[in-house]
């Protein structure tokens, strides 16, 4: 069936530091990979997205990779600020269903940067 | 442009009840899509509207029910609550219905069943 496993749960890092969130999906038929930021109280909010027809993506101090052999997919965050402290969620869009936008999502990590 | 809007924020039921949320798009977003957020089960996808028809549907049970408008506005209603049902409930709107398209959240309705 479809889903999207996701780790750590939480995580600790210092200010300036990288942070790194990684998922797992399960069907490979998957081929859009968006990575929300929810802080607390607020929508999540859209932060970088990968294609399936490309291994990587930068913007700004975020990146994203995508190995879809192994069928994993990583958020890497450098020189965390504060500010994002948060929590992040990777999803697959489902395979299933022809013209659909369904997502499916990991269960969150929540990210703390201690300043 | 403006942002994805629900309405109402905020809903304090009893069980038993029913409810009606409202879900307004990004102006000219032609799809809507419906989520749960629970602590326990993170997101869960409810059922995606486009262009008035249901294109698909998540494993709830038939007390949820949605529909879509010709204006895209799209609402979502609950019957019969459950304690269970106790969620934040948010929308995503999408300029088509199909993957690769950026889906964008509201600010989602907080509905607390008692």
């Amino acid at each position: 069936g479809e889903n999207v496993e996701q780790h750590p749960s939480t995580l600790s890092v210092q200010e300036g530091d990288s942070a790194v969130i990684k998922c797992t999906y399960s069907d490979s038929a998957s081929n859009y990979f968006p990575w929300y930021k929810q802080e607390l109280g607020k929508r999540p909010q859209l932060i970088i997205d990968i294609r399936s027809n490309v291994g990587e993506k930068k913007d700004q101090r975020i990146a994203v990779t995508l190995n879809k052999t192994a069928k994993h997919f990583s958020l890497h965050i450098t020189e965390t600020q504060p500010e994002d402290s948060a929590v992040y969620f990777c999803a697959a869009s489902s395979p299933y269903g022809g013209a659909t936008n369904k997502l499916i999502f990991g269960t969150g990590t929540l990210l703390a940067v201690q300043p | 442009k403006a942002g994805v809007t629900q309405t109402p924020r905020y809903l304090i039921k009893t069980r038993g009840q029913q409810v009606t949320l409202s879900c307004s798009p990004i102006s000219g977003h032609r799809s809507v899509s419906w989520y749960q957020q629970t602590p326990g089960q993170g997101l869960q996808f409810l059922f995606e509207y486009f262009s008035e028809t249901q294109r698909n549907k998540g494993n709830f049970p038939g007390r949820f029910s949605g529909r879509q408008f010709s204006n895209s506005r799209s609402e979502m209603n609950v019957s019969t609550l459950e304690l269970g049902d106790s969620a934040l409930y948010l929308c995503a709107s999408s300029l088509e219905a199909r993957p690769n398209t950026e889906a964008f959240f509201g600010q989602g309705t907080r509905l607390t069943v008692v």
